[in-house]
C-alpha cells in the first residue's frame, strides 16, 4: 500500500525568504513521486515529478525537490518565495504499475509580503 | 501541452435532477481518464478510474449509478451525478494520464452546487 504524510498543513513565509514544505512516503515498491499546486478554486498544475532518475529533480517557477529513499521523504523547495507562491500544495505517489494517485493532505503556503 | 478541460466550470441545480461534466484531453488522447472529489479545505478524494472503451472502476464507497462515468473517446469522459442532493456539492476534478509521461494532467474542476 502506498500513502503520503505531508508534514505541515500550513506554511507561512515572507516574501523573499526560503520555502520548505515537507513530504514523507510510504511505498512497497518503487514510487514516483509528484508535487502539484493549486490555486483557489482551480485544478492542479503539475510542478514536478520523481520517476526514478536523477534524485535532485527541478521544477518550474524554481521549485525542486529531493528524493532521500534513506528518508522516505521528497521534501519541496525555493530559494525565494514570491508572493505569486501563495496556494495550496500536494505530495502525491504512485507506484510502479498502478496509474491511481495518492494524495497527501496539503500544505497550505502563506507568503506575506 | 497536455491541457485537460472541464465543462462547464460552475452549476448550480434542483435537488432530484442531472447533470454532465466534461472532461477533455485538448491535445494527446488518454486511454486512462481519472474523477476525483475535493471538499472545502480537504484533499482530493478518487471516485473512479474512466477507461476508453470499457466500464469504470469505482473506488470504495462510490455509487456507480450515482455517478455515471463514460469515456465513449480517447479524448472525452463525461461524468453524470444523477439526481443530484445537496450532499452532492463539491468541487469535481478530472484528470487525464500521457501514457509515455506516466503523469495526470488535471482539469480546472467544476464546482456544483445541488440546492
Amino acid at each position: 500500500a502506498q500513502s503520503v504524510t505531508q508534514l505541515d498543513s500550513h506554511v507561512s513565509v515572507s516574501e523573499g525568504t526560503p520555502v520548505l514544505l515537507r513530504c514523507n512516503y510510504s511505498s512497497s515498491y518503487s514510487p514516483s513521486l509528484f508535487w502539484y499546486v493549486q490555486h483557489p478554486n482551480k485544478g492542479l498544475q503539475l510542478l514536478l515529478k520523481y520517476t526514478s532518475a536523477a534524485t535532485l529533480v527541478k521544477g518550474i517557477n524554481g521549485f525542486e525537490a529531493e528524493f532521500k529513499k534513506s528518508e522516505t521523504s521528497f521534501h519541496l523547495t525555493k530559494p525565494s518565495a514570491h508572493m505569486s507562491d501563495a496556494a495550496e500544495y500536494f505530495c502525491v505517489v504512485s507506484e510502479a504499475g498502478r496509474r491511481a494517485l495518492t494524495f497527501g493532505s496539503g500544505t497550505r503556503l502563506q507568503v506575506q509580503p | 501541452g497536455a491541457v485537460v478541460s472541464q465543462h462547464p466550470s460552475r452549476v448550480i441545480c434542483k435537488s432530484g435532477t442531472s447533470v454532465k461534466i466534461e472532461c477533455r484531453s485538448l491535445d494527446f488522447q488518454a486511454t486512462t481518464m481519472f474523477w476525483y472529489r475535493q471538499f472545502p479545505k480537504k484533499s482530493l478524494m478518487l471516485m473512479a478510474t474512466s477507461n476508453e472503451g470499457s466500464k469504470a472502476t469505482y473506488e470504495q464507497g462510490v455509487e456507480k449509478d450515482k455517478f455515471l462515468i463514460n469515456h465513449a473517446s480517447l479524448t472525452l469522459s463525461t461524468l453524470t451525478v444523477t439526481s443530484a442532493h445537496p450532499e452532492d456539492s463539491s468541487f469535481y476534478i478530472c484528470s487525464a494520464r500521457v501514457e509515455a509521461q506516466e503523469t495526470q494532467y488535471f482539469g480546472p474542476g467544476t464546482r456544483l452546487l445541488v440546492l
